[in-house]
């Protein structure tokens, strides 16, 4: 099965920005996504890329996508108290299941 | 955008009964949903894909008798931890995919999750 591996903390000041990286295995995910979730709830749909994109930017959301490296970026920019979570990458494979990564818990430095 | 209603959210039981976990979405119609566990600090594990009108696709290592799976409408999905354990205690999160088309359709919408500890 694939493998999605993130880094398991990142701690950001306050109005800086926030970069948090994925890396994966199955280079046939077609899409790939980015959650978030808050202590004690379900995950939130933050972002989506589709395989073929480079780049996708939303708000304060920036994706970037490396194919090549199998490599998946999200920069949350002016980052803020509220942006406080856990993030998981996932890919979508042809079988219609998704695949998380192992979440990167963002502390906000104030 | 989709919405998906999970029941309940926080659940006490004792050892050696059951509990039943609802999971529905409330505007759209899903013929799929997923049911994953996460224990505390760690990722999303997928137990099994519920099927509308059909049998639960369980993932390997996961036992078809203690999680009971039932989709018996386009709306609801019900995992049932039969005669639950210690060990059982969790976080469960049900999934849906909205195949409506728009740009949020091409994501799976989390449940808020259920709490389960069996004491």
């Amino acid at each position: 099965g694939e493998d999605v591996e993130q880094s398991l903390f990142l701690s950001v000041r306050e109005g800086d920005s926030s970069v948090i990286n994925c890396t994966y295995t199955d280079s046939s995910s077609t899409y790939l996504y980015w959650y978030k979730q808050e202590p004690g709830a379900g995950l939130q749909l933050l972002t989506y890329i589709f395989s073929n994109m480079d780049m996708k930017q939303d708000q304060r959301l920036t994706v970037l996508l490396n194919k090549k490296d199998k490599h998946l970026s999200l920069r949350i920019a002016d980052t803020q108290t509220g942006d406080s979570a856990i993030y998981f990458c996932a890919g979508l494979s042809g079988n219609e299941k998704l695949t998380f990564g192992t979440g990167t818990r963002l502390t906000i430095i104030p | 955008g989709a919405v998906v209603s999970q029941h309940p959210s926080r659940v006490i039981c004792k050892s050696g009964t059951s509990v039943k976990i609802e999971c529905r979405s409330l505007d759209f119609q899903a013929t799929t949903m997923f049911w994953y566990r996460q224990f505390p600090k760690q990722s999303l594990m997928l137990m099994a894909t519920s099927n509308e009108g059909s049998k639960a696709t369980y993932e390997q290592g996961v036992e078809k008798d203690k999680f009971l799976i039932n989709h018996a409408s386009l709306t609801l999905s019900t995992l049932t931890v039969t005669s639950a354990h210690p060990e059982d205690s969790s976080f469960y999160i049900c999934s849906a995919r909205d195949f409506q088309g728009t740009a949020w359709g091409y994501g799976y919408t989390f449940g808020s999750g259920t709490r389960l500890t069996v004491v």
